[in-house]
């Protein structure tokens, strides 16, 4: 079936511009999940979504970043005025939310937008 | 979540078993050991995880030392498609987040 999907793959932008990056998880995935990653680092959560609200939201760096999931599936992540320091790949993944057989459950990750703030 | 340690980087021959390690030596009883990949310009990709007793699946094995301070994951014959940055990552029961150390690079050679 099909997996996470973001759009779009690249995005290019000046400093100071608006940006929004897609993320449509895999259909009936409950949880949805950003994370960044900079050049030669791990992943580093973002935020984290059960349904509509976000549960969790400890990881985004400054009140420029932002995200919703309006309808419980597609997510946007927003960042405003954006930063040089803001270019990385921006990864998106879901997961069915619940908790089977040996402990949490696994996270589908999508291929990721790569932003470059210039 | 418990830290861990993993080596920077590896090399493996092709057709040769890949054993990757991991030390977690505060892991805490309640907390899983997984592991996932990632392969260049991809995201990452699951593999394996476990608590107390050995696992395999149809990727890999993960075996975890009886005081589950250490963990090793098991590529049992390493085609060139293996080659990625693995994640170790110890993930208490129920958490949603997870978090990545820096991996390791594994390279397979032909």
């Amino acid at each position: 079936g099909a997996g996470v999907s973001q759009t779009p793959s690249n995005k290019v932008t000046e400093k100071g511009k608006y940006v929004e990056l897609r993320c449509d998880p895999i259909s009936g995935h409950t949880a949805l999940y950003w994370y960044r990653q900079s050049l030669g680092q791990g992943p580093e959560f973002l935020i984290y979504f059960q349904g509509t609200g976000a549960a969790d939201d400890s990881g985004l760096p400054n009140d420029r970043f932002f995200a919703v999931r309006p309808e419980g599936s597609v997510s946007t992540l927003k960042i405003q005025r954006t930063e040089r320091g803001d270019s990385a790949v921006y990864l998106c993944a879901s997961s069915p939310n619940h908790v089977a057989a040996g402990g949490a459950d696994t996270q589908y990750f999508g291929p990721g937008t790569r932003l470059t703030v210039l | 979540d418990a830290k861990t340690t993993q080596p920077p980087s590896m090399d493996c021959a092709e057709g040769r078993a890949a054993n990757l390690p991991c030390n977690h030596s505060t892991i805490s009883g309640n907390e899983y050991v997984y592991w996932y990949r990632q392969i260049h310009s991809q995201g990452p990709q699951y593999i394996i995880h476990g608590l107390k007793n050995n696992e395999t699946n149809e990727m890999a094995s993960l075996i975890i030392t009886e005081d589950r301070k250490s963990s090793t994951l098991i590529l049992p014959h390493a085609t060139l498609r293996d080659t990625a940055v693995y994640y170790c990552i110890v993930r208490v029961e129920g958490a949603q987040k997870l978090v990545f150390g820096q991996g390791t690079r594994l390279t397979i050679n032909p």
